[in-house]
């Protein structure tokens, strides 16, 4: 029930396409779900969250598409660039996002864009 | 702008010595910090939740005689790496408010 289950594992994209990364989480009491972006070496960074309350948020190139019947949600890197060439994670907290909650990771997706 | 600040970047020890590490927020106060552990090409795996002013929440199966919090300050949280032997490398990072630490890369030689 604690689990955040992310797909797929690696992906490869050719410059200027999509990257499309996939989560599903089990428990219906998580309302706060992040994407972090990981580069070697260095700690997380928060890219973009999303409440269940809206189906979709977009931060420039970024996008999360949220469906909260098949408790799923995905990242979209629009026009993905080398310099995106990281490792994501997806995330999923309970109380509303609020900074004493614990986040639980997905299991990462390492995304190489080729030039 | 609101930032955690991990100190050191890396560290190299050898067994049976401990390490310190600390976690600071700057520009913002963080009752509570979270302290993961990342192995290489894994994701983050919670260790404990540091609360300011009492004692920490260890995740089932962190040993917390051997990782030892102290969270003195709403700015401060440090993870003490006792006893440390080559199975503890790793890299650690603290989180506050949704941010996270640059990590820090132990070697235990």
């Amino acid at each position: 029930q604690q689990q955040v289950k992310q797909s797929p594992q690696s992906l490869i994209v050719q410059k200027g396409g999509i990257s499309i990364i996939n989560c599903a989480y089990e428990n219906t009491a998580f309302d706060y779900f992040p994407w972090y972006q990981q580069f070697p070496g260095k700690g997380p960074a928060l890219l973009i969250a999303i409440r269940p309350d809206v189906s979709e948020k977009k931060e420039g190139r970024f996008t999360i598409s949220f469906n909260k019947s098949a408790k799923q949600f995905s990242l979209h890197i629009m026009d993905s660039q080398p310099g995106d060439s990281a490792t994501y994670f997806c995330a999923a907290s309970k109380g509303n996002g609020g900074a004493t909650n614990k986040l639980i990771f997905g299991t990462g997706t390492l995304l190489a864009v080729q030039p | 702008g609101a930032v955690v600040s991990q100190h050191p970047s890396w560290v190299i020890c050898k067994s049976g010595t401990s390490v310190k590490i600390e976690c600071r927020s700057l520009d913002f106060q963080a009752t509570t910090m979270f302290w993961y552990r990342q192995f290489p090409k894994q994701s983050l795996m919670l260790m404990a939740t540091s609360n300011e002013g009492s004692k920490a929440t260890y995740e089932q199966g962190v040993e917390k005689d051997k990782f030892l919090i102290n969270h003195a300050s709403l700015t401060l949280s440090t993870l003490t790496v006792t006893s440390a032997h080559p199975e503890d490398s790793s890299f650690y990072i603290c989180s506050a408010r949704r941010l996270f630490g640059s990590g820090t890369r132990l070697t235990v030689v």
